[in-house]
């Protein structure tokens, strides 16, 4: 069990770029759940998949952001023309199918300037 | 919205039982008590989870009174690296976590 991976770690981007993070879960954990944290406060919940199917997303993911995981393994976040407020951390979580619990990664510390 | 409630912060020294208790007045049937521990620049890391009564394990103990409003963690014997934030949540089953701001643990000398 390596845990869950993100890549990259850190990413300072100016503001209108566009950026992309990837999920390596646990093997074999089919779901898989992005978060976003700021400074201070909780995770708040982005998006959910169970293997290759997005089944739930949050009204905090607009239109700027779109989530895959193709093969039901690793899966991407990408943010379109990005804006100071999307600064934040990105937290990806990944459970197993047969408990509820969910395994975080490190994160990636988005910074854009 | 959360649906808990908890002391933004408490302060310890290390060697001491630290109790953190957890309000969920609105819990429902199918509701599991769950609890995160998460370090500055790290994710969070699920620590126990119990539905009643007592839950047990190597890191804490999870206490639970019968009407379900509440509940408390109980850390054995802190060490300074128990300083951390601690989140209690409630879940069922496979869903989204929903965090609040959790409380604050200091652990001093």
């Amino acid at each position: 069990d390596t845990g869950v991976s993100q890549d990259p770690r850190h990413k300072i981007t100016k503001r209108g770029q566009n950026v992309t993070f990837r999920c390596d879960p646990i093997s074999e954990h089919n779901r898989l759940y992005w978060y976003r944290q700021t400074l201070g406060q909780g995770p708040e919940f982005l998006t959910y998949f169970q293997n290759e199917a997005q089944l739930e997303k949050s009204r905090l993911l607009s239109d700027r952001f779109s989530a895959e995981r193709p093969k039901g393994s690793f899966s991407t976040l990408e943010i379109q023309r990005t804006e100071q407020g999307d600064s934040a951390m990105y937290l990806c979580a990944s459970s197993p199918p047969d408990r509820g619990e969910q395994y975080f990664g490190p994160g990636t510390r988005l910074t854009v300037t | 919205l959360a649906k808990t409630t908890q002391p933004i912060s408490m302060d310890s020294y290390e060697g001491q039982e630290v109790n953190i208790t957890c309000s969920h007045n609105n819990i429902a049937t199918n509701d599991y008590i769950t609890w995160y521990q998460q370090f500055p620049s790290q994710g969070p890391r699920f620590i126990i989870q119990g539905y009643k009564t007592k839950v047990t394990n190597e890191v804490a103990s999870l206490f639970i009174p019968a009407d379900r409003k509440s509940s408390t963690l109980s850390l054995p014997r802190v060490s300074l690296s128990d300083t951390a934030v601690y989140y209690c949540l409630l879940n069922t089953g496979f869903q989204k976590l929903v965090f609040g701001t959790g409380t604050r643990l200091l652990v001093s000398p």
